[in-house]
C-alpha cells in the first residue's frame, strides 16, 4: 500500500488563525480524502480532492473554511482557516478506494488543538 | 454524515478470550472494511470485503460480509495485549468514499 506522510504531525494554534496541513503520497494516486476526527469520535470525510478540479465537499463542509489543494498525483493540502476551539480535532489523509478492490488508506493524522 | 451503528461500543475482556463485533447499516454496501487505531495512530486497515456472504480472514481476525449487504462482524480469536484499540468498520456504495462506523474499544487483561 501507499506510504502516506502528513505534515504537520501536531500542532497548537491561536484562535483565529489559520494551518495547512501537508499530505505527501509515494506514489501517483487518483483519489485523496480529507478527514476529521473529533476526540473520542469516528472519522467523517470533509471533502475529496480531486487533481485538476475543485474539491466535493461534504454536507457540512465548505471551501472557505476548509480550503483544499490538489496540485498534482501525490500531494494535497488542508487548510483549516479562522479556527476555533471546535476545529480541535485530529484530521487524517487518505488515498485509495478507487474502483473494486481497491481499499483507503490512511496517514497518522495531524493533531491541532486551538486555544 | 452518516454513521453506522457498531457494536459494543467498548469491551473488556481477558486474554486469550475470544472478541466479536459488528456493524449494521440501513444502506447498502458494495464494500466492507475494518480498521484499527492505535492511539496517535491513524487507521491502519485489517480486512478489506467485497462481496455479500464474503467470510475473510487475517490470521487471528476473521470478517464477513452480511448476506444483506447492510452488515459486517468481525472476529478476533485468542486476544492478545497488543489486540487493544479502536476497531471501526467502513462501508463503502457506489461512490467511493467511506462511512465509518462508530467504533469499538477493546481491552484487554493478562
Amino acid at each position: 500500500s501507499a506510504v502516506i506522510s502528513q505534515k504537520p504531525s501536531r500542532d497548537i494554534c491561536q484562535r483565529g488563525t489559520s494551518l495547512t496541513i501537508q499530505c505527501q503520497v509515494d506514489s501517483q494516486v487518483t483519489m485523496m480524502f480529507w478527514y476529521r476526527q473529533q476526540p473520542g469520535q469516528s472519522l467523517t470525510l470533509i471533502a475529496t480532492a480531486n487533481q485538476g478540479s475543485e474539491a466535493t465537499y461534504e454536507s457540512g463542509f465548505v471551501i472557505d473554511k476548509f480550503p483544499i489543494s490538489r496540485p498534482n498525483l501525490t500531494f494535497s493540502t488542508l487548510t483549516v482557516s479562522n479556527m476555533s476551539p471546535e476545529d480541535s480535532s485530529i484530521y487524517l489523509c487518505s488515498v485509495g478506494g478507487q474502483g473494486a478492490g481497491q481499499p483507503q488508506h490512511f496517514g497518522d493524522g495531524t493533531r491541532l488543538s486551538i486555544l | 454524515g452518516q454513521q453506522l451503528n457498531q457494536s459494543p461500543q467498548s469491551m473488556f475482556i481477558q486474554e486469550g478470550e475470544d472478541v466479536s463485533m459488528n456493524c449494521t447499516s440501513s444502506s447498502i454496501f458494495n464494500t466492507w472494511l475494518w480498521y484499527k487505531q492505535d492511539p496517535g495512530e491513524g487507521p491502519v486497515l485489517l480486512i478489506a470485503l467485497y462481496k455479500a456472504g464474503e467470510l475473510t480472514s487475517n490470521g487471528r481476525l476473521t470478517a464477513q460480509f452480511g448476506i444483506t449487504r447492510k452488515d459486517s462482524f468481525l472476529n478476533i480469536s485468542a486476544s492478545i495485549p497488543s489486540d487493544v484499540g479502536i476497531y471501526f468498520c467502513a462501508g463503502r456504495g457506489t461512490a467511493s468514499k467511506l462511512t465509518f462506523g462508530t467504533g469499538t474499544r477493546l481491552q484487554v487483561t493478562l
